[in-house]
C-alpha cells in the first residue's frame, strides 16, 4: 500500500533552516508528484509548493520563493523539504502529500490522495 | 488570490444529515476537493473532482459544485465522523497555487 513516513520534530532557532524527509512505499516513485503542506497551531491548512519527482522539476508557492527548497533521492524514494530563515511564524506541522494526478504542470496539479503523517516543527529562542 | 469561505463549525445529531458549504468566487467552474481531518492525524481525501469519492470512503459522503458554493454532504451522521473538513481548488488566477478553505469543524451531539 501506499506510505508516506516523514523524519520526526524538530526544534530550531530564529534564522536557522530545518530539512524535512518523506520516505515513499508502495507505487512507482517518479510518476508522481509530492506536495508540501503545512499546519500551524489550531486549524487551517497551507500549501508550500510541488516537486515531480521523476524529473525534479518544483513550483513554489510565492509566499515561501526563496525560502523553501524541495529535492529528492530517487534511489532511496525519499523527497526533502528544505525551509530557511525560519521565523517563529513557521512554526507548524509539515505534510508531504501524494499528487493523486501523477505529475503536476505548471497549470495542472490534481488533489492529495495520500498524506504523511505530519513533522512538527517548532521555531523558538 | 482566491478565497474559499468555510462555516466555523456545523453541529449535527447522529443519524442525520451533515451540510458543509465552500463558497468562492464562480467555484462551479473549479474541480473541489475534500479532507476530513481527525484530531492529531493527517488529513485524508474523501471527496475529489466535486463528487467522486476514493475508495474505501463510504457512500455517506458525497459532493456538489454549482455557482459559488461547493458542498460536501455527510448522511447518517456517525461519532467517528466528527472532525475538521476543509476544501481545496487550485487557483489560476496568479501562477497556480492550492488554496484551502478555512475549515469546518463537525461536532456530533
Amino acid at each position: 500500500q501506499v506510505q508516506l513516513v516523514q523524519s520526526g520534530a524538530e526544534v530550531k532557532k530564529p534564522g536557522a533552516s530545518v530539512k524535512i524527509s518523506c520516505r515513499t512505499s508502495g507505487y512507482t516513485f517518479s510518476a508522481y508528484a509530492i506536495h508540501w503542506v503545512r499546519q500551524a497551531p489550531g486549524p487551517g491548512l497551507e500549501w508550500l509548493g510541488w516537486i515531480n519527482a521523476g524529473n525534479g522539476v518544483t513550483a513554489y508557492s510565492q509566499k515561501f520563493q526563496g525560502r523553501v527548497t524541495f529535492t529528492r533521492d530517487t534511489s532511496a524514494r525519499i523527497v526533502y523539504m528544505e525551509l530557511s530563515g525560519l521565523r517563529s511564524e513557521d512554526t507548524a506541522v509539515y505534510f508531504c502529500a501524494r499528487d493523486f494526478g501523477g505529475y503536476c504542470t505548471a497549470d495542472t496539479c490534481s488533489n492529495f490522495d495520500h498524506w504523511g503523517q505530519g513533522a512538527l516543527v517548532t521555531v523558538s529562542a | 488570490s482566491y478565497v474559499l469561505t468555510q462555516p466555523p463549525s456545523v453541529s449535527v445529531a447522529p443519524g442525520q444529515t451533515a451540510t458543509i458549504t465552500c463558497g468562492g468566487n464562480n467555484i462551479g467552474a473549479k474541480s473541489v476537493h475534500w479532507y476530513q481531518q481527525r484530531p492529531g492525524q493527517a488529513p485524508v481525501l474523501v471527496v475529489y473532482g466535486d463528487s467522486k469519492r476514493p475508495s474505501g470512503i463510504p457512500e455517506r459522503f458525497s459532493g456538489s459544485n454549482s455557482g459559488n458554493t461547493a458542498t460536501l454532504t455527510i448522511s447518517r451522521v456517525e461519532a467517528g465522523d466528527e472532525a475538521d473538513y476543509y476544501c481545496h481548488v487550485w487557483d489560476t488566477s496568479s501562477g497556480h497555487s492550492a488554496v484551502f478553505g478555512s475549515g469546518t469543524q463537525v461536532t456530533v451531539l
